[in-house]
């Protein structure tokens, strides 16, 4: 197992443009998690998964935000209708119940 | 609202120096700390867990925690310039909603100089 995947690395879209991430987590990993960093900040948790079961979005997630994980296996993250204000590092993780997370590579995401 | 506070950066030590990093939390009922390193441009990467009271070693890391004061710390010894990174201090509540969710200081960042 390599660890937590995610794709694509980069994405630079324009303005009003719908994008979507993907992460696989790690394969005995039931937990997944979504955060975003932005420059000089820790990463901010944005909504969680156990198995297939969406357990806790956060507040300051707009309904523009929507994320899935089919069968408890990979998840997707997708935001309609970019704005500048979503450039951000999209980072996923995933752990075994409530045991240390593990973070993929991040989606550095760069709206013009 | 969950906090968690650390030192404010940059901290600069020389090469073989011992370099320490803390991190204050404003929910007593914490129950997992943790240490992450972050490069510049990567993503975090778990290095220290610690989850009772008293220290931890790990090799050159050592992780303290504090329940009653709220505070845990990382001792990186024996400071190397690959040592120079963001360090991130984050916590989880083990229990309703937020089970698992980790909650994010802004980060230390450390140079270690030649």
């Amino acid at each position: 197992d390599t660890g937590v995947s995610q794709n694509p690395r980069h994405k630079i879209t324009k303005r009003g443009q719908n994008v979507t991430f993907r992460c696989d987590p790690i394969s005995e990993h039931n937990r997944l998690y979504w955060y975003r960093q932005t420059l000089g900040q820790g990463p901010e948790f944005l909504t969680y998964f156990q198995n297939e079961a969406q357990l806790e979005k956060s507040r300051l997630l707009s309904d523009r935000f929507s994320a899935e994980r089919p069968k408890g296996s990979f998840s997707t993250l997708e935001i309609q209708r970019t704005e500048q204000g979503d450039s951000a590092m999209y980072l996923c993780a995933s752990s075994f119940r409530v045991a240390e997370a593990f973070f993929g590579q991040g989606t550095r995401l760069t709206v013009v | 609202q969950k906090e968690v506070e650390q030192n404010s950066g940059p901290l600069s030590v020389p090469e073989g120096a011992i370099a320490s990093l803390n991190c204050t939390y404003s929910d007593r009922g914490s129950q997992s700390f943790f240490w992450y390193r972050q490069y510049s441009g990567k993503s975090p990467e778990l290095i220290m867990s610690i989850y009772s009271n008293g220290d931890k070693e790990d090799g050159r890391f050592t992780a303290q925690l504090n329940k009653a004061s709220q505070y845990v710390s990382l001792l990186i010894r024996d400071s190397q310039p690959s040592d120079s990174a963001t360090y991130l201090c984050a916590v989880t509540t083990d229990r309703g909603s937020t089970l698992g969710r980790l909650y994010f200081g802004r980060g230390t960042q450390l140079t270690v100089w030649p």
